[in-house]
């Protein structure tokens, strides 16, 4: 089953702007994660954020959680080639399932 | 390990035979999972391993699919009777616990022709 939708379902911008991407998702959550997957195979950990936190930072990253809404964004700055990639959110309902949304696809154009 | 180890990285195979995709998780890390993940999709859960515990089989799509793990490390995906729809990156990954982060292998692509 799907859990989290990210939104939009492909973004493209140039190299330097902000990208952000949305997360939303259906039941109660322990915690929220986003990884990032290039070319199609492995998958990489950018940030898990918490149930009880509300904004995370790693670097260019930001992750915000709205629990009341059941969503989740996340904000890349400064935006460069090597960003593009597919972005998912992943949500822990407390069941050790990480379930995943569809993914973003985020093309970052020089 | 450096990081989970997955092989092969490709695999073409006919319609109807059997395959065996193998995962070597990072060592240490107590639980193991299968995922498989269509082009463009998101990724479907297959089977969780934790410890000792009995295997959460809940997501293998078919009797065609098992899985093991000996001795709380390496594991094996095993599909038989393969089919055209069972084409896919199949995805490994592993972490220390639950309810943290899961680190991947770079996946075994099968193609079934």
């Amino acid at each position: 089953s799907q859990q989290g939708e990210e939104d939009p379902q492909a973004l493209s911008i140039q190299e330097g702007e902000n990208a952000t991407m949305n997360c939303s998702y259906k039941t109660s959550i322990n915690n929220l994660q986003w990884y990032r997957q290039n070319s199609g195979r492995g998958l990489v950990h950018l940030i898990l954020i918490r149930s009880n936190e509300r904004e995370k930072h790693s670097g260019r990253l930001r992750v915000t959680l709205d629990t009341s809404k059941k969503s989740s964004s996340l904000l890349i700055t400064a935006s460069r080639a090597a960003d593009t990639a597919s972005y998912f959110c992943a949500t822990d309902a407390g069941n050790y399932q990480l379930i995943w949304g569809a993914g973003t696809k985020l093309i970052i154009k020089p | 390990g450096a990081g989970v180890s997955q092989s092969p990285s490709n695999k073409v195979t006919e319609k109807g035979k059997d395959v065996e995709l193998r995962c070597d998780p990072i060592s240490g890390h107590t639980a193991l999972y299968w995922y498989r993940q269509s082009l463009g999709q998101g990724l479907e859960f297959l089977i969780y391993f934790q410890g000792n515990s009995a295997p959460d089989k809940s997501g293998l799509p078919s009797d065609r699919f098992s899985a093991e793990r000996t001795g709380g490390s390496v594991s094996t995906l095993t599909i038989q009777r393969t089919q055209q729809e069972d084409s896919a990156v199949y995805l490994c990954a592993s972490s220390p616990g639950w309810a943290t982060e899961a680190f991947f292998g770079q996946g075994t692509r099968l193609t079934v022709v």
